[in-house]
């Protein structure tokens, strides 16, 4: 079936560190790969996706490139804010469904000023 | 719009007791789910509903069941509560318009369950 890894946390950085939380994925075709962040308190929201191999996708400064030969979408972000502190969600869908999300375990971000 | 909205935020049951979760969403979207979010296992999926009328086990479904109401209102109901059941419950929903490749799935505050 379709899984994805997660890089474990917590991650600690000081404010405008460089960040990168890995995450792997094992799915048959082309799935599409998604980042989602959850702020403390609140549901989760979608921070950037990509739907194809070597896409890159990007918002509020981060990135994510869909690797197909290395089966990977890892999140870097070139200078982190306090603000930036909450739960990173790497997720997918299988090729041909738009409908069903597999989640990663979650990475707790903690930026210090 | 207030996107998609849950209630309770917070609910403390003892173990036997039955409640129902509530969900509704005013984006006229198509597609409803609902997810239990456990520390360092992600969000996993219970049921969800591709339109009104329909509903399907997802990978976690035993000990729950659901109801799509209509298509604003998706609830899921513990008929009794047991301790395994403590979780965050996030509900989301989507357009799920047939033939794109991707549409975002918008997803609730969450309720905090705990069951004693």
């Amino acid at each position: 079936g379709n899984s994805v890894t997660q890089m474990e946390g917590p991650v600690t950085l000081s404010e405008e560190a460089f960040l990168t939380i890995n995450c792997t994925y094992t799915a048959t075709g082309y799935p599409s790969l998604f980042w989602y962040v959850q702020y403390p308190g609140e549901g989760l929201q979608l921070l950037l996706k990509a739907t194809k191999a070597d896409d890159k996708g990007s918002n509020k400064g981060f990135e994510a490139t869909y690797r197909k030969e290395t089966t990977s979408f890892h999140l870097e972000k070139g200078s982190v804010q306090v603000s930036d502190s909450a739960v990173y969600f790497c997720a997918l869908t299988p090729s041909g469904s738009a409908r069903q999300l597999t989640f990663g375990s979650g990475t707790q971000l903690t930026v210090l000023p | 719009n207030a996107g998609v909205t849950q209630t309770p935020k917070f609910q403390v049951l003892k173990t036997g007791q039955s409640m129902t979760l509530q969900c509704a969403q005013d984006m006229n979207h198509n597609s409803m789910y609902w997810y239990r979010q456990d520390p360092g296992m992600g969000l996993r999926l219970i049921y969800y509903s591709a339109s009104e009328g329909t509903t399907d086990k997802g990978e976690v479904p035993n000990g729950y069941n659901v109801s799509r109401l209509n298509k604003r209102e998706f609830s899921l109901r513990l008929e009794s509560a047991a301790p395994s059941q403590t979780s965050v419950y996030f509900c989301a929903s989507i357009t799920g318009t047939s033939g794109k490749l991707y549409n975002e799935q918008f997803f609730g505050p969450g309720t905090r369950l705990t069951v004693l």
